[in-house]
């Protein structure tokens, strides 16, 4: 099945700085996510990325998908960004499977 | 207020009683899907659905079934729960299945 590598496995940052999480798949993918996961547990969904480049607020996401990756970039970063940052990906195909990377641990720092 | 819901939102059984644990949602989507988180196994499909009467493997499908009997709802059923299954298990629904998919708040599971 489809490889999903998410570095670095925990970041730690003082609140107000700049991030970039990245995502490395090993094939083709048609379908690409990025989700939080806050200390509660909650999951959020942050982007549907596949390709191209999406912004919302302070997060934006590009996925290069003929160099297969992704980056979630998180700026201004404020307390609420802490947990679990996570790439969910789906081969191309019939396949309607996600497969999720092991994901980013953030922790930001008052 | 569009949401996905899961019923019961915590559960102790006892290995091989039968449980069903509901999910519904109400944003008429066409895809719905159950994972289960487990520490240092992150998220794994378990079954997915692109629609009414249309169900599919995921990655760890065994011990468990589904139904999708009516769009909005998308129950997962453990005919005899075990020990393995203790898990924390998380229904998500999309509009299609390339579209975002938006999670419900999840239910943990102890199985005795």
């Amino acid at each position: 099945g489809i490889q999903v590598e998410q570095s670095p496995p925990d970041l730690i940052l003082q609140e107000g700085a700049n991030s970039t999480l990245r995502c490395n798949f090993s094939d083709s993918v048609n379908n690409l996510q990025w989700f939080h996961q806050n200390p509660w547990g909650q999951l959020i969904n942050l982007f549907y990325i596949p390709s191209g480049t999406k912004q919302n607020g302070r997060l934006s996401a590009t996925t290069v998908a003929t160099e297969r990756y992704s980056l979630l970039y998180i700026s201004s970063s404020q307390t609420t960004d802490s947990g679990v940052y996570f790439c969910a990906v789906a081969l191309s195909g019939s396949a309607r499977q996600l497969t999720f990377g092991s994901g980013t641990q953030l922790t930001v720092l008052p | 207020e569009a949401q996905v819901t899961q019923n019961p939102r915590y559960l102790i059984t006892v290995t091989g009683k039968k449980l069903t644990v509901t999910c519904s949602q109400n944003m008429n989507h066409e895809y719905m899907s159950w994972y289960r988180q487990d520490p240092g196994l992150g998220l794994r499909q378990i079954y997915y659905s692109m629609n009414v009467e249309v169900t599919d493997k995921g990655d760890v499908p065994e011990g468990y079934k589904v139904s999708r009997k009516e769009k909005r709802n998308f129950p997962l059923i453990l005919e005899s729960p075990s020990p393995n299954q203790t898990s924390l298990y998380f229904c998500a629904s999309s509009g299609r299945w390339q579209e975002t998919q938006y999670f419900g708040p999840g239910t943990r599971l102890l199985v005795l």
